[in-house]
């Protein structure tokens, strides 16, 4: 039972647009919301956070947006880099259970000059 | 922020044998998290090493197949045992940040092909 889905699994975005990733959960005890980077052959990096108590959080070029009603989630990137090419991972936590964080599958994004 | 060193970053291994992954990190933490990334799946936790003490597994995880060290608070191993195929996986060590904020630092990762 996946908690957490990504349901694309990738995306291309030209250079200088707008990209959305999304992901939607199925625990409503989520209390707080993580997207990680990964590049090949590296380890995921934490990008950006969000919790329960906000609908929005913004860091630069991105912004994650937070619809607790309908139990999704977004990533904003504008503008998009050819270096923001890499698979973005949702993830999910706390709430009174693990403060471990449940993952999603992924979405690979592309960025096209 | 952590710094993790993983090790060995990729290997080709034989069905039956088994591997051992290093993962050394540049602070002292009280809690190592090992994930599995299989192909085109989500990050899945294994277990969580505690120094000290047994490493508590996830369902679906046991110790026998995943057995894993956690001598000190700057060291842990993974081991992948009697491997086969469906061991082929990208395996991650990975600590908390002590900022309180739930994020997690990554190593570099294993990639593991089983022939």
């Amino acid at each position: 039972d996946q908690q957490v889905k990504q349901n694309s699994p990738s995306l291309s975005v030209q250079e200088g647009r707008i990209s959305i990733l999304n992901c939607d959960y199925t625990n409503s005890m989520f209390d707080y919301f993580l997207w990680y980077k990964k590049y090949p052959a590296e380890g995921p990096t934490f990008l950006i956070s969000i919790s329960s108590i906000k609908d929005k959080n913004e860091d630069g070029r991105f912004t994650v947006f937070l619809n607790k009603s309908a139990k999704h989630l977004s990533l904003h990137i504008v503008p998009s880099q050819p270096g923001d090419s890499a698979v973005y991972f949702c993830a999910a936590g706390g709430g009174g259970g693990s403060y471990i964080p449940t993952f999603g599958r992924g979405t690979s994004l592309i960025v096209h000059p | 922020s952590a710094v993790i060193s993983q090790k060995p970053s990729r290997d080709i291994c034989q069905r039956g044998t088994s591997l051992t992954i290093q993962c050394q990190v540049d602070s002292q933490v009280t809690m190592m998290f090992w994930y599995r990334q299989q192909p085109g799946q989500s990050l899945t936790l294994i277990a969580t090493a505690n120094q000290g003490s047994e490493a508590t597994y996830e369902s679906g995880f046991v110790i026998d197949k995943f057995p894993i060290s956690r001598p000190n608070l700057t060291f842990s191993t993974l081991t992948v045992s009697n491997m086969s195929p469906e061991d082929s996986s990208i395996y991650l060590c990975s600590v908390e940040d002590w900022g309180g904020n739930e994020k997690l630092f990554f190593g570099s990762g294993t990639q593991l092909s089983v022939l």
